[in-house]
């Protein structure tokens, strides 16, 4: 299994471009998930899906979007990119269960990451 | 809402010390924690969780957690530090039927031989 895999690694857009960032994992994973990580602020969620057709937004989501059509693909698209969206970019996903605690417990697998800057 | 507290940036300590990393969280019902591990220009790698159970709980890599419910604590610990274990150390928690993984600030551990 290749896991969680990130495209592009690194990326340089100038202010009001868009693109897009890949994430695809083959572990069949039904939850999926981006974080940005930024200095002395640890994670945060930016969106979030738990199968495909079905998406929700984190702790930052403005600025980005995202969209789940299959189970394996979880691309966060950027859609007018400021200097304040450079960061570095993680894409995660994990099992859930039926229901309850189940969907709740599983740890998260972390794809590689993308580093972003925006001049 | 959901918090996680990694009162420390940096841990320092010698090669063949314990090392512990502190977490401290809070949140409504069952906590579900974590501590992740992240190396340079890596993704996070998953260390230890716990979910129910015994309160230590013993993980990767040699690593363990104690969960201390009174104090809302889920510090990380080894015996004997490598200098290998030099990287970024995330707690996070979840609590019962919520999907959201909520992460602290990390601490970077430096192990010097």
């Amino acid at each position: 299994n290749a896991g969680v895999t990130q495209t592009p690694k690194f990326q340089v857009l100038k202010t009001g471009q868009s693109m897009t960032l890949q994430c695809a994992q083959d572990m069949n994973h039904e939850y999926m998930s981006w974080y940005r990580q930024d200095p002395g602020m640890g994670l945060r969620l930016i969106h979030y899906s738990v199968g495909a057709g079905i998406t929700d937004q984190g702790e930052v989501p403005n600025g980005y979007n995202v969209s789940r059509s299959t189970t394996e693909d979880f691309p966060l698209r950027l859609l007018s990119a400021a200097p304040s969206q450079t960061s570095v970019y993680f894409c995660a996903s994990s099992r859930t269960g039926t229901s309850g605690p189940g969907s709740s417990y599983n740890e998260q697998f972390f794809g590689p990451g993308t580093r972003l800057t925006v001049l | 809402a959901q918090s996680v507290a990694q009162p420390e940036d940096q841990v320092n300590v010698a090669e063949g010390n314990p090392l512990t990393v502190k977490c401290t969280y809070s949140v409504s019902g069952n906590p579900y924690l974590f501590w992740y591990v992240q190396y340079p220009n890596r993704g996070l790698q998953f260390l230890l969780k716990y979910i129910t159970g015994d309160n230590l709980v013993k993980g990767s890599y040699g690593f363990e957690a104690e969960f201390n419910k009174s104090q809302t604590s889920f510090h990380l610990k080894k015996p004997s530090a490598l200098v290998s274990d030099s990287a970024l150390y995330f707690c996070a928690v979840r609590n019962t039927g919520f999907q959201k993984l909520v992460f602290g600030t990390g601490t970077r551990l430096l192990v010097s031989p």
